[in-house]
C-alpha cells in the first residue's frame, strides 16, 4: 500500500525558513517523479514543485523559484522542500504527491495528507 | 502558468449528470492530452478519478467519465450520488515537466 506521510509544517515569520518532509513508503521510491502541490485556505490547488525519479532535474512554479528548493534522499525514501523567504501568501497545506507517467505526460496517483504552513508574524 | 479556468459551482439532482468545464490555453489543455481530475472532501486530500483525459484509476466508478475538445477538457458525472458532493480540479501537464491547475468547482448534490 503506497503511503505519503508529510511532517515540518507549522508557524514561521515572514521571512524564515522552514522543511518540508515526505516519508514514502508502498513503490519504489527512487523510480518515480514526486511533487509538492499546495493549496492555501479556501483556496485552489497549486502546483509547487516537481523532482523527477531519474536525472535528478527540479522544475518550480513562477512563484517559489529561487526561494523553494526540492530534493529528496532516495537511501531513506524521504522528499523534502526547502522553503526560505517566507512570505504571507505561502500560507497553505502543502501536500506531498506520486507522479505517474504513462506518455508524454503526468498526472498524481497518490497523495499524502498534507502539512499545514503559517507564515505570520 | 495561469490557473486553468472551472466553474465556480454546479449541481444537480440525484441521478441526474452534471459536466464541468476546465478551459486553458493551447500550451496546456489544447497542447496535450494529459489532463487529469481530482475529487477533494473538505478536509482530505484529493484524490484522481480521471488521468489523460479520459481513463479511470483502479476503482473510480465508471459514472465518472472525460473529453477534451480543443483548448477545453470537460469531466462528466452520470447518475449523481450524495458521496459525489465535493470539489473538483482539473490539471494539464504544460510541457518541460510543469503543470497547472484549475481554480476548482463545488460540486452540489441537491
Amino acid at each position: 500500500e503506497v503511503q505519503l506521510l508529510e511532517s515540518g509544517g507549522g508557524l514561521v515569520q515572514p521571512g524564515g525558513s522552514l522543511r518540508l518532509s515526505c516519508a514514502a513508503s508502498g513503490f519504489t521510491f527512487s523510480s518515480y517523479a514526486m511533487s509538492w502541490v499546495r493549496q492555501a485556505p479556501g483556496k485552489g490547488l497549486e502546483w509547487v514543485s516537481t523532482f523527477r525519479g531519474s536525472g535528478g532535474s527540479t522544475y518550480y512554479a513562477d512563484s517559489v523559484k529561487g526561494r523553494f528548493t526540492i530534493s529528496r534522499d532516495n537511501s531513506k525514501n524521504t522528499l523534502y522542500l526547502q522553503m526560505n523567504s517566507l512570505r504571507a501568501e505561502d500560507t497553505a497545506v502543502y501536500y506531498c504527491a506520486k507522479e505517474e507517467w504513462l506518455g508524454g505526460g503526468n498526472y498524481f496517483d497518490y497523495w499524502g495528507q498534507g502539512t499545514l504552513v503559517t507564515v505570520s508574524s | 502558468q495561469s490557473a486553468l479556468t472551472q466553474p465556480r459551482s454546479v449541481s444537480g439532482s440525484p441521478g441526474q449528470s452534471v459536466t464541468i468545464s476546465c478551459t486553458g490555453t493551447s500550451s496546456d489543455v489544447g497542447g496535450y492530452n494529459y489532463v487529469s481530475w481530482y475529487q477533494q472532501h473538505p478536509g482530505k486530500a484529493p484524490e484522481a478519478v480521471i488521468y489523460d483525459v479520459s481513463k479511470r484509476p483502479s476503482g473510480v466508478p465508471d459514472r465518472f467519465s472525460g473529453s477534451k475538445s480543443g483548448n477545453t477538457a470537460s469531466l462528466t458525472i452520470s447518475g449523481l450520488q450524495a458521496e459525489d458532493e465535493a470539489d473538483y480540479y482539473c490539471y494539464s501537464y504544460a510541457g518541460s515537466y510543469t503543470g497547472v491547475f484549475g481554480g476548482g468547482t463545488k460540486l452540489t448534490v441537491l
